[in-house]
C-alpha cells in the first residue's frame, strides 16, 4: 500500500527559529514529490521535486529530495508568525493523476 | 484571480438531507478531485474524475456520489447526510500527466456540519 509519512505531526517554535519538516514515502513507481502550505483555507503549492539532491528555494523556504532514502525535507529559516500553517507533503506515482498525501505537519510560530 | 471555486464556505445541514457541494474551475483542467480533511487523518480522497462524465472511486466513497456533466464543474453529493460526514471538503483540479507542473490547484474548502 502506498504511504506518505510526515514528521513531526505538530511543532511549536519561536519567531526566528529554523525548522525542518520531514516527509518519507513508500510508493510504487515514484514520479515526484510536492509540498503545500495550508493556512486557513486552500493549500497552496510550494515545491515540486523530481530529482534527488537538487535543492529548490523560495525565500526562506527550501526543500530537497533524497531518492535513496525515500524522503524529503522542508526547511524554513528565520521563521515568522505568518509561517504558521499545516504543511502537506504529497507524492505522484507514474501513470497516476492522483496525489498520495501525508497527514501534514502543523507548525505554530509564536512571537 | 479565482481559479477553483467552491460554492459554499460554511454549510449546516440536517441528518438525512441530500447535500450538494459544487466545485468549478476556470483553468480548463482535465482532472478534478474531491477530498475530505479531518484532524489527525489528513486528506482522504473521495472521488475523482479524469474527464467529462467519467468518475472513479477514491479511498472513502461510501455515502457519496459525484457528477461531472461539464469539464469545469465537479459536484459532490451526499445522498443522505450523516453526522460522521461533518468535515472540511476540498475540491482540487489538475492538468493531465504530460502537462502537470505544480500538482493540484485547490479550492478554499467547504466546512460542512451535519446536525
Amino acid at each position: 500500500e502506498d504511504k506518505v509519512v510526515q514528521s513531526p505531526l505538530s511543532l511549536v517554535v519561536h519567531e526566528g527559529d529554523t525548522v525542518t519538516l520531514n516527509c518519507s514515502y513508500e510508493v510504487t513507481n515514484f514520479r515526484s514529490l510536492l509540498w503545500y502550505k495550508q493556512e486557513k483555507k486552500a493549500p497552496t503549492f510550494l515545491f515540486m521535486l523530481t530529482s534527488s539532491g537538487i535543492e529548490k528555494k523560495s525565500g526562506r523556504l527550501s526543500s530537497i529530495l533524497d531518492k535513496k532514502e525515500l524522503s524529503s525535507i522542508l526547511n524554513i529559516t528565520a521563521t515568522q508568525t505568518g509561517d504558521s500553517a499545516i504543511y502537506l507533503c504529497a507524492v505522484y506515482k507514474g501513470g497516476s493523476e492522483k496525489l498520495v498525501f501525508g497527514k501534514g505537519t502543523k507548525l505554530t510560530v509564536n512571537p | 484571480d479565482v481559479k477553483v471555486t467552491q460554492s459554499s464556505r460554511y454549510l449546516v445541514k440536517r441528518t438525512g438531507e441530500k447535500v450538494f457541494l459544487e466545485c468549478v474551475q476556470d483553468m480548463d483542467h482535465e482532472n478534478m478531485f474531491w477530498y475530505r480533511q479531518d484532524p489527525g487523518l489528513g486528506l482522504r480522497l473521495i472521488y475523482f474524475s479524469y474527464d467529462v462524465k467519467m468518475k472513479e472511486k477514491g479511498d472513502i466513497p461510501e455515502g457519496y456520489s459525484v457528477s461531472r456533466e461539464k469539464k469545469e464543474r465537479f459536484s459532490l453529493i451526499l445522498e443522505s447526510a450523516s453526522t460522521n460526514q461533518t468535515s472540511m471538503y476540498l475540491c482540487a483540479s489538475s492538468l493531465s500527466n504530460r502537462d502537470r507542473a505544480d500538482g493540484y490547484t485547490f479550492g478554499s474548502g467547504t466546512r460542512l456540519t451535519v446536525v
